[in-house]
């Protein structure tokens, strides 16, 4: 089946450090992938989406690249904010009937210190 | 545009009640779909609806139903609560059955079961 590891955590971090979040995919085919955040006593919003291997998704200064090869999704900051500390997770939609089903990682808890 | 609403935000309930959610989809969204979110689990796939029709279904006991209305606006169901059915539960929309089903997501419920 489908499914998403994800670094364990949680990551602490310094202001202006640079982050970085693993994680890998099991899938068949093709997947999407995705990079999802939740900050505290809210839902998840999406950070950032990947379609097709090579591509590179990015936004508000974080990216994540599909790596088929490695079958891989890596969150990258290259100077993170104590506003960015929040809970990540990776998520892969396979595709074809799957209709609305997400496979989440367990999500890594993210604390930036000023 | 106004996100994902779902209500009520909090919930108390104790085992062997029942319980109904609330969640409206964003203008134009016809499909939705529910997660559970528990700190031992993680998230986890309820069901997707589109167009009034159930399409997916996680691996949830039957006791877990939901219905989905014309105007897109759906409830979840879970009949005769147990203390492990304490969690958050997330409702998230999407505008069409794209190929990469990017999912917009709201607060959530919060269902708490002493």
């Amino acid at each position: 089946g489908n499914s998403v590891t994800q670094m364990e955590g949680p990551v602490t971090l310094s202001e202006e450090a640079f982050l970085t979040i693993n994680c890998t995919y099991t899938a068949t085919g093709y997947p999407s992938l995705f990079w999802y955040v939740q900050y505290p006593g809210e839902g998840l919003q999406l950070l950032l989406k990947a379609t097709k291997a090579d591509d590179k998704g990015s936004n508000k200064g974080f990216e994540a690249t599909y790596r088929k090869e490695t079958t891989s999704f890596h969150l990258e900051k290259g100077s993170v904010q104590v506003s960015d500390s929040a809970v990540y997770f990776c998520a892969l939609f396979p595709g074809g009937t799957s209709y609305g089903k997400l496979t989440f990682g367990q999500g890594t808890i993210l604390t930036v210190h000023p | 545009k106004a996100g994902v609403t779902q209500t009520p935000r909090y919930l108390i309930k104790t085992r062997g009640q029942q319980v109904t959610l609330s969640c409206s989809p964003i203008s134009g969204h016809r499909s939705v779909s529910w997660y559970q979110q528990t700190p031992g689990q993680g998230l986890q796939f309820l069901f997707e609806y589109f167009s009034e029709t159930q399409r997916n279904k996680g691996n949830f006991p039957g006791r877990f139903s939901g219905r989905q209305f014309s105007n897109s606006r759906s409830e979840m169901n879970v009949s005769t609560l147990e203390l492990g059915d304490s969690a958050l539960y997330l409702c998230a929309s999407s505008l069409v059955q794209a190929a990469y089903n990017e999912q917009f997501f709201g607060p959530g419920t919060r269902l708490t079961v002493l």
